[in-house]
């Protein structure tokens, strides 16, 4: 059972460009959540998906940022017109049912940067 | 509103104790949990404690929670240098969701 897959692991994109992260959660989890790590910070959350749904985009930026988890396929988080400050470290985690109460397996995260 | 906080950092030699503190606001928090990130890595679950115990022993690892002062702590008895890596300690924000808090991080600097 492979773990939580993130690509590409690395993404340089000039100022301006777009930025497409992927997520494939493990096998058999529907629930897929976004973190960014700011250099020297600890994660904080973007927003939490279920399949084809947006359960919570509390810590999602109104503008320039989207996610979306198809039926089929790879979670995806998607940065418009991006700027030096987006530079950062994006995990995904999937979790079985989404509760607390579940444990929440962490991908190798792509590390973005913005020239 | 939701906080959690550690402090940055920690030097410990090999063979001794480390313990890394932290703290929380959130009282109606169920989990509570603690994360190793190695450099270039991405998380890796250490261990959690339900907020009903005190207490929760896992092989080198002691996790310590004082639910009334919302103090957590990890102790990892007889460091070795491959300990050496960034913790961060998490809760679970309310509503039950799964969507976690986590702290600043806390590293761990391991000398031979």
């Amino acid at each position: 059972n492979a773990g939580v897959m993130q690509n590409p692991r690395h993404l340089v994109r000039r100022r301006g460009q777009e930025a497409r992260l992927r997520c494939s959660p493990m096998k058999g989890h529907s629930h897929v959540y976004w973190y960014r790590q700011l250099p020297e910070e600890g994660l904080k959350f973007m927003v939490y998906l279920q399949k084809e749904n947006i359960i919570d985009e509390s810590g999602m930026p109104k503008e320039r940022f989207s996610a979306e988890f198809p039926k089929e396929g790879p979670s995806i988080l998607r940065i418009q017109q991006v700027v030096r400050g987006d530079s950062a470290a994006y995990f995904c985690a999937s979790s079985p049912s989404g509760t607390a109460a579940e444990t929440q397996y962490f991908g190798p995260g792509t590390r973005l940067l913005v020239l | 509103g939701e906080d959690v906080e550690q402090s940055l950092f920690l030097s410990v030699r090999e063979g001794d104790s480390s313990v890394i503190n932290c703290t929380y606001t959130d009282s109606s928090s169920t989990y509570l949990y603690w994360y190793k990130q190695e450099p270039g890595a991405g998380l890796q679950l250490l261990t959690y404690i339900f907020s009903n115990m005190d207490m929760k022993q896992d092989q080198r690892l002691t996790v310590l929670l004082n639910k009334k002062d919302k103090h957590l702590s990890l102790r990892i008895a007889d460091t070795q240098t491959g300990d050496s890596a960034i913790y961060f300690c998490a809760e679970d924000a309310s509503g039950n969701t799964g969507k976690l808090i986590f702290g600043q991080g806390t590293t761990l600097q391991v000398k031979p």
